[in-house]
């Protein structure tokens, strides 16, 4: 099972915006609006910031927002703050046997 | 409140088998899927295993399949999630999550989907080595 493609890591100053992609094919991304994103803090457990592509989760700021073109999701970080610093990972539904599929995860430096 | 707390990890040999329990509390368990996640050392999420919301229907990781078995009870007084795990490797090693999946809508006592992972535990960590 082949996990989704996502940078290894991105920077970005503080009040800046930042983009993290998360590719993947015909069997997930493409064709499902089942895209997620969480965020995870060193030693601790992953948080959900997006799920189906751009919903985001009572409690998440609005200064978090997803998208989706062709098989390529995304997350838009707006506002850099230095607590965004912390690993993201993309997940999707997969019609592969197994459902469900995470990115490697992006490492989100704030300068 | 609304929580999950997992047991059950440690240091195993090689071939060696373990039972991991999550146990949920602050909602209604027997309404949601639930999944184990698990993450290497220094590595990424990797998603194991999933159970829905009355456990008739389980799916696996190709890494895993055969060896693991996800199961549940939804009682009450349990409402806990278990991953019992066979033929231990040493690529086994991992903090392993358990991670409730947000549910889209339930009918007929039968639950679906939302396909994300809305409430995560804080980790076991299982070292498989000699």
């Amino acid at each position: 099972q082949s996990a989704l493609t996502q940078p290894a890591s991105v920077s970005g100053s503080p009040g800046q915006s930042i983009t993290i992609s998360c590719t993947g094919t015909s069997s997930d991304v493409s064709d499902y609006n089942y895209v997620s994103w969480y965020q995870q803090h060193p030693g601790k457990a992953p948080k959900l910031v997006i799920y189906e592509v751009s919903n985001r989760p009572s409690g998440v700021s609005n200064r978090f927002s997803g998208s989706k073109s062709g098989n390529t999701a995304s997350l838009t970080i707006s506002g850099l703050q230095a607590e965004d610093e912390a690993d993201y990972y993309c997940s999707s539904y997969t019609r592969s046997s197994t459902s469900r599929v995470f990115g490697g995860g992006t490492k989100l430096t704030v300068l | 409140e609304v929580q999950l707390v997992e047991s059950g990890g440690g240091l195993v040999q090689p071939g060696g088998s373990l039972r991991l329990s999550c146990a949920a509390s602050g909602f209604t368990f027997s309404s949601y899927w639930m999944h184990w996640v698990r993450q290497a050392p220094g590595k990424g999420l990797v998603w194991v295993s999933r159970i829905n919301n009355d456990g008739s229907s389980t799916t696996y990781a190709d890494s895993v399949k055969g060896r693991f078995t996800i199961s549940r009870d939804n009682a009450k007084n349990k409402n806990t999630l278990y991953l019992h795990m066979n033929s231990l490797r040493a690529e086994d090693t991992a903090v392993y999550y358990c991670a409730r999946d947000r549910t889209k809508f339930c009918s007929g006592g039968n639950c679906y989907s939302g396909y994300a992972f809305d409430l995560w535990g804080q980790g076991t960590m299982v070292t498989v080595s000699s």
